[in-house]
């Protein structure tokens, strides 16, 4: 299978960092994205790792083992918007799709 | 179009009816995809499309599913004989080339009642 493992659930705090960590079978690896889901809306692209290290984008950063089949996405200075869903995605050799995992539901408390 | 557009936003069906999803990509998109997300999980492939070939199918969970996109451009997942277990949100993406990001539509939540 190619299992991919979130947490289910997150709580965080307004202005606080938040890590979500994603895991992954190995074997094929050709990519990881991270999307964004408000309830009820389309997810939105995030990042894309495919390489070792860390990817910064503004307030996001997303980090990538390939070796150990571990991924992260690092939210910091928390938004009350920032509450949503967050999709880890792997693309595989041998598809064309990306297989997501269950997705972390973040919630920002004031 | 500017987005990926579906329709309808939702669909309520009577369980052993017919539906029809209409999914329009990004004008020039080579690639479009069909997932299936049920509540609170995530995004489960079903098919996807390569300008109108259908490339792999192997997600569609039953013969009641099927797709088409006939000219390369607008998709339709039909779901024949609906059953309660189809309720779900489905989304729609397309990519400009294959292995690149998606664009995701805002989906169509099917209810079966």
């Amino acid at each position: 299978g190619q299992n991919i493992d979130q947490p289910t659930e997150m709580t965080a705090t307004e202005g606080a960092i938040v890590q979500i960590n994603c895991t992954y079978q190995t074997s094929g690896f050709n990519g990881l994205f991270w999307y964004q889901q408000h309830a009820g809306e389309a997810p939105t692209f995030l990042s894309y790792n495919v390489l070792d290290g860390l990817e910064e984008k503004g307030r996001f950063s997303s980090f990538l083992s390939r070796s150990k089949g571990y991924s992260y996405l690092l939210l910091k200075e928390l938004q009350m918007k920032d509450s949503a869903s967050y999709l880890c995605a792997v693309r595989y050799n041998y598809g064309q799709n990306f297989v997501f995992g269950p997705g972390t539901r973040l919630s920002v408390l004031p | 179009g500017a987005g990926v557009s579906q329709s309808p936003r939702y669909k309520v069906a009577k369980r052993g009816q017919d539906v029809a999803l209409r999914c329009d990509p990004i004008s020039g998109h080579v690639s479009l995809f069909w997932y299936q997300q049920a509540l609170g999980q995530g995004p489960e492939f079903l098919t996807y499309f390569q300008n109108e070939a259908q490339l792999d199918k192997s997600g569609l969970p039953s013969d009641r599913f099927f797709a088409e996109r006939p000219e390369g451009s607008v998709s339709t997942l039909k779901i024949q004989r609906t059953q309660q277990e189809d309720s779900a949100v489905y989304l729609c993406a397309s990519s400009l080339r294959l292995g690149e990001g998606y664009t995701f539509g805002s989906g169509t939540r099917l209810t079966v009642v």
